[in-house]
């Protein structure tokens, strides 16, 4: 079955403190994988896409990258306003039907303190 | 430009009753999809618009039904509501038909319902 895994649940940073959020999938006929930010009682806040194992992408202290098996959203010398929960998503291929489907992980709580 | 509109921000029914939520997706997206996000939960996948077609749906029970009109904006409605459904009821918007091509989803801030 495809599943999207982040871990860890929750993360307490101390400002300055650079650290690595994990998203792992098992998924058929994976199309591309989504980071957002999403802040408490808010929608999701588009961050990145990546299409392919290899990539890169970074805005500002975060910079995401995709293996074959997960993705690491890295955030360098965070600031308390990067607090947020970060979700991660995957975009994979319904074999039946030949539609994309959005899988959700169940996000990431960074919390950031001065 | 304008993003994901929803409305309204907040919401209180009371069981059994229906509901009717509103998502005017960003100007040219033609694609909308809806989820519904607990804490329990995390976000879960309703059903899919594209060109006032329901392209793809979510296991979720028949009480949670859809539309889209021909100006993109879009409408989830529930009825005979239950207390299980309250939630944080999210819209995304996308220019073309993800469900098909990779492309990214933008969000609205959401429609908080509380059923008592």
């Amino acid at each position: 079955e495809d599943q999207v895994t982040q871990s860890p649940e929750a993360l307490r940073l101390q400002e300055g403190e650079s650290s690595s959020l994990n998203c792992s999938y098992t998924v058929s006929g994976l199309r591309g994988l989504f980071w957002y930010r999403q802040d408490p009682g808010k929608g999701p806040e588009f961050l990145f896409t990546l299409y392919s194992a290899g990539e890169e992408k970074e805005k500002e202290r975060l910079k995401a990258t995709l293996t074959k098996k997960e993705s690491f959203l890295h955030i360098t010398a965070p600031k308390p306003e990067d607090s947020a929960t970060y979700l991660c998503a995957v975009q994979a291929t319904v074999t039946e039907g030949g539609y994309n489907k959005l899988i959700f992980g169940a996000g990431t709580r960074l919390a950031v303190h001065p | 430009k304008a993003g994901v509109t929803q409305t309204p921000r907040y919401l209180i029914k009371t069981r059994g009753q229906q509901v009717t939520l509103s998502c005017s997706p960003i100007s040219g997206h033609r694609s909308v999809s809806w989820y519904q996000q607990t804490p329990g939960q995390g976000l879960q996948f309703l059903f899919e618009y594209f060109s006032e077609t329901q392209r793809n749906k979510g296991n979720f029970p028949g009480r949670f039904s859809g539309r889209q009109f021909s100006n993109s904006r879009s409408e989830m409605n529930v009825s005979t509501l239950e207390l299980g459904d309250s939630a944080l009821y999210l819209c995304a918007s996308s220019q073309s038909d993800w469900t098909v091509i990779n492309t990214e989803a933008f969000f609205g801030q959401g429609t908080r319902l509380t059923v008592v």
